[in-house]
């Protein structure tokens, strides 16, 4: 596609419950970044894959975070037993290896009951 | 660690000239950024500028680096309400090449 898209747009979950978002970036983009924006907050840095691979999670809050990507291409960020802290605007963006803009989706804003 | 900084607010009347600040903790940062967040809308890069640059100006637009300060700043002449805002400051660290941004300075144009 012409942009980096995002799926769900909104997802409304009760506690506990597993989430998968999705994240597919522009066609050749080889570095993908996921990151979090909590209402009236920054953004958090979750992490980042080269390729299929990602050389720094540090930032996913918890063991209950995981994210993947394969092919090179769609990356699926999930979250286990959700709590309402995870409640946030969850940002995905690409960009070229070593090149200078990311070019970010327009989001999944998660809601956990 | 790497940590980026920035003022929350910043207020400035219509026409006047707004600088928003930036301050980075890595040296060894290779691109530093200015992206724009409109209400309800996604990130838009403004501008960026290489380390090894002082100044870029693009329009109304004017970077400046400091890198001795690590120290990076963003006006905006003429300033508009359109210009309102959240603006965040990045940098891309060179040892894992991750994006790291601050916090996001909420610009407010009063007419």
């Amino acid at each position: 596609g012409a942009g980096v898209s995002q799926s769900p747009s909104n997802k409304v979950t009760e506690k506990g419950k597993d989430v998968e978002l999705r994240c597919d970036p522009i066609s050749g983009h080889t570095a993908l970044y996921w990151y979090r924006q909590s209402l009236g907050q920054g953004l958090e840095f979750l992490i980042y894959f080269q390729g299929n691979s990602a050389p720094d999670k540090s930032g996913l809050p918890s063991d209950r975070f995981s994210a993947e990507r394969t092919g090179g291409s769609v990356s699926t960020l999930t979250i286990q037993r959700t709590q309402q802290e995870d409640s946030a605007v969850y940002l995905c963006a690409s960009s070229l290896w070593q090149d200078g803009e990311l070019f970010f989706g327009e989001g999944s804003r998660l809601t956990v009951l | 660690g790497e940590d980026v900084e920035q003022s929350l607010f910043l207020s400035v009347r219509e026409g006047d000239s707004s600088v928003i600040n930036c301050t980075y903790t890595d040296s060894s940062s290779t691109y530093l950024y200015w992206y724009k967040q409109e209400p309800g809308a996604g990130l838009q890069l403004l501008t960026y500028i290489f380390s090894n640059m002082d100044m870029k100006q693009d329009q109304r637009l004017t970077v400046l680096l400091n890198k001795k300060d690590k120290h990076l700043s963003l006006r905006i002449a003429d300033t508009q309400t359109g210009d309102s805002a959240i603006y965040f400051c990045a940098e891309r660290e060179t040892s894992y090449d991750k994006v790291i941004f601050g916090p996001g300075t909420s610009l407010s144009v009063i007419p």
